[in-house]
């Protein structure tokens, strides 16, 4: 089975500035996706980006990007020039391809951008 | 286009009582998902449908947990002789076959049991 985890509960960090959340996951899986998801209090849960396992490249969208170590089994986030609208929780997310490819999520991380 | 919706937003039910979720997925996507939220075990995978094959039940906490999707589309989530510890935030999420790594979540409902 898989397992996600995220090592930090909470974090803040003042607007404009530049944040990296954890992750780490355990898998024997060769093929899978790698996730993050952002909840704000509305519930909604949002994609933010997505690494495919076979890509060496690291994803980036906009003011996100990952560092995907693969060996290591880590899945970063880093968010610059954090904007208020970044508060919410983080959710780090695994998926193995193939099968019902369901998503196995972190507990999360609190990231609270302050003004 | 229209996202994912669910019914209702808010549940507020007592101990012993049945309760139904609904979804109503993206138009066109084959997959749907149920997943849990809960405080104490975090996110979880609960069911998966995917068109017309049989659905993956592994994460069905106990039998009083039931799902269906009528005529691929619309899904229910049944809770019988509901407990206090399935109150929790019941979230949905479809996605097209071809691009199942790409769930799109509903709103959720938040399901209180008293």
């Amino acid at each position: 089975a898989q397992t996600v985890t995220q090592s930090q509960p909470e974090m803040s960090v003042q607007e404009a500035e530049t944040v990296t959340l954890s992750c780490t996951y355990d898998t024997s899986e060769n093929n899978y996706y790698l996730f993050w998801y952002k909840q704000p209090p509305s519930r909604q849960m949002i994609l933010v980006i997505r690494q495919e396992a076979y890509k060496q490249q690291n994803a980036t969208e906009n003011r996100f990007s990952v560092n995907f170590q693969k060996a290591a089994k880590s899945f970063s986030l880093k968010i610059s020039d954090s904007q208020l609208g970044d508060t919410a929780m983080y959710f780090c997310a695994f998926m193995k391809q193939g099968g019902s490819e369901k998503l196995v999520f972190g507990k999360g991380t609190k990231l609270t951008v302050n003004p | 286009g229209a996202g994912v919706s669910q019914s209702p937003s808010n549940k507020v039910t007592e101990k012993g009582k049945d309760v139904e979720l609904r979804c109503d997925p993206i138009s066109g996507h084959t997959a749907l998902y149920w997943y849990r939220q809960s405080l104490g075990q975090g996110l979880e995978f609960l069911i998966y449908f995917q068109g017309n094959s049989a659905p993956d039940k592994s994460g069905l906490p106990s039998d009083r947990f039931s799902a269906e999707r009528t005529g691929g589309s619309v899904s229910t989530l049944t809770i019988q002789r509901t407990q206090q510890e399935d109150s929790a935030v019941y979230l949905c999420a479809s996605s097209t076959r071809g691009l199942r790594y790409e769930q799109y979540f509903g709103p959720g409902t938040r399901l209180t049991v008293t």
